[in-house]
């Protein structure tokens, strides 16, 4: 099993729609979770990090739920501009490295 | 506004060529790390470096170095290109202290093709 795992979509999505993707981690001791966007050919960019509370930035909220083990990432009201795949990331420790999620590819068509 | 620095942005190169891909970061941070990735297939992380003097080999085997002699500059060198070399490599650093707030910082990245 990887320690990651995000579904892989593509998710295609009309403008203004609100999409969810979820990212699975094995290891229970993961203490950072991030999301990341990368743009076709780009490099990753952090988009926010998931704090235990869950946080909102705009029309992004990012939930952790380490019963479960996921962290999610919502859209609200999607752009055109948010078409990119999205990469979760959870670190086990400082003493670890980033472990990165295959990515979900996201399309928001007009 | 990019911290983080590699060229060339494209290469592309003959086999059986020494080519070295470089990385600067002007942060100050102490871990950097090579990641290997194909078109719209995930991040393999090759190598990195918790400071001056550390290297390791990532989860992904790979035929290429790396040297780390100064904080901010962090190159790695194919001995002998081969056209299974052919991908897009991606540096990035992080600040230890502060690496569960931000996570890592990633390069523009390295487009290499191997003929």
């Amino acid at each position: 099993r990887k320690e990651v795992e995000q579904d892989p979509g593509p998710f295609n999505v009309p403008e203004g729609a609100t999409v969810a993707f979820n990212c699975t981690y094995s290891n229970s001791a993961s203490q950072s979770f991030f999301w990341y966007r990368q743009d076709c050919r780009k490099e990753p960019k952090l988009l926010m990090s998931v704090y235990s509370s869950g946080n909102e930035d705009g029309r992004f909220t990012a939930q952790l739920n380490r019963a479960s083990q996921y962290i999610s990432l919502l859209i609200r009201d999607s752009k055109l501009s948010d078409s990119a795949t999205y990469l979760c990331a959870v670190n086990a420790g400082s003493a670890r490295q980033l472990t990165f999620g295959s990515g979900t590819q996201l399309t928001v068509l007009p | 506004e990019a911290d983080i620095y590699q060229t060339p942005r494209y290469l592309v190169i003959g086999t059986g060529k020494k080519i070295t891909l470089e990385c600067s970061q002007t942060m100050g941070h102490d871990k950097m790390y090579w990641y290997q990735q194909d078109p719209g297939m995930e991040l393999h992380l090759i190598h990195y470096s918790y400071g001056v003097n550390s290297t390791e080999k990532g989860d992904l085997s790979s035929e290429s170095t790396v040297s780390r002699i100064r904080t901010e500059h962090f190159p790695l060198t194919l001995e002998s290109a081969r056209p299974s070399h052919t991908s897009q490599y991606l540096c990035a650093s992080s600040d230890p202290t502060q690496e569960s707030y931000y996570g890592y910082t990633f390069g523009s990245g390295t487009r290499l093709t191997v003929v």
